[in-house]
């Protein structure tokens, strides 16, 4: 099946530092990624929508200049989040759609980038 | 708006067969899927219901009902691997994003 991956796995940093997330999908090309934020035994939350060469939706309660998307080619969307502070401490996750996917095709979800701020 | 519930947790015994619930307040979506998540790892799709009726996959099989409002995931002979947590997401128009339901998590006993 098609492969997403994110970069980095894991991250410790400092209260105050930017972290930015890689997410790539390797073997096919996203037109959209989705990124999602889940806290320990909670549900996935859509954070926002990111298209390949246009402007991030995000979803009502998620701080666009907080957490800034790029989506600058159809295999790469990044999530970079500034200021860290320790409630921004969460798994994040990345989801890929495959351009070349009908209405009933899946999301393909990467492994996940844990982050743990200080 | 959207609301996806899901009960919390459930026991089982290995080869016992167990049945997530998943009823939604929303229209206009295309369907309803199911997902897989270990602790610590990312969801892995198992099945998807564009239309009303039963999806098999081997020993999943998952169920849609639009007019209810409803759908489960009927997990048979359970396997200690499949003690994970289960997600149901209804996925919607024009973008395809997903809204998750809270989640069931499954635990498989000798």
């Amino acid at each position: 099946g098609a492969v997403v991956s994110q970069h980095p796995s894991r991250v410790i940093c400092k209260s105050g530092t930017s972290v930015k997330i890689e997410c790539r999908s390797l073997d096919f090309q996203a037109t959209t990624m989705f990124w999602y934020r889940q806290f320990p035994k909670q549900s996935l939350m859509l954070m926002a929508t990111s298209n390949e060469g246009s402007k991030a939706t995000y979803e009502q309660g998620v701080e666009k200049d907080k957490f800034l998307i790029n989506h600058a080619s159809l295999t790469l969307s990044t999530l970079t989040v500034t200021s860290a502070h320790p409630e921004d401490s969460s798994f994040y996750i990345c989801s890929a759609r495959d351009r070349c996917g009908g209405w009933g095709e899946t999301q393909y979800f990467g492994p996940g980038t844990r982050l743990l701020v200080l | 708006g959207q609301s996806l519930e899901q009960p919390s947790e459930v026991t089982a015994v290995e080869g016992a067969i167990v049945q997530i619930n998943c009823t939604y307040q929303t229209s206009g979506f295309y369907g309803l899927s199911w997902y897989q998540q270990h602790d610590g790892g990312a969801p892995t799709f198992l099945s998807y219901n564009a239309l009303d009726g039963l999806e098999e996959t081997g020993r999943f099989s998952s169920f849609l009902s639009r007019s209810d409002s409803y759908g489960y995931l009927l997990l048979q002979e359970l396997q200690m691997k499949d003690s994970a947590s289960y997600f149901c997401a209804v996925k919607y128009y024009g973008n395809n994003r997903l809204a998750f339901g809270k989640g069931n998590q499954v635990v498989v006993i000798p």
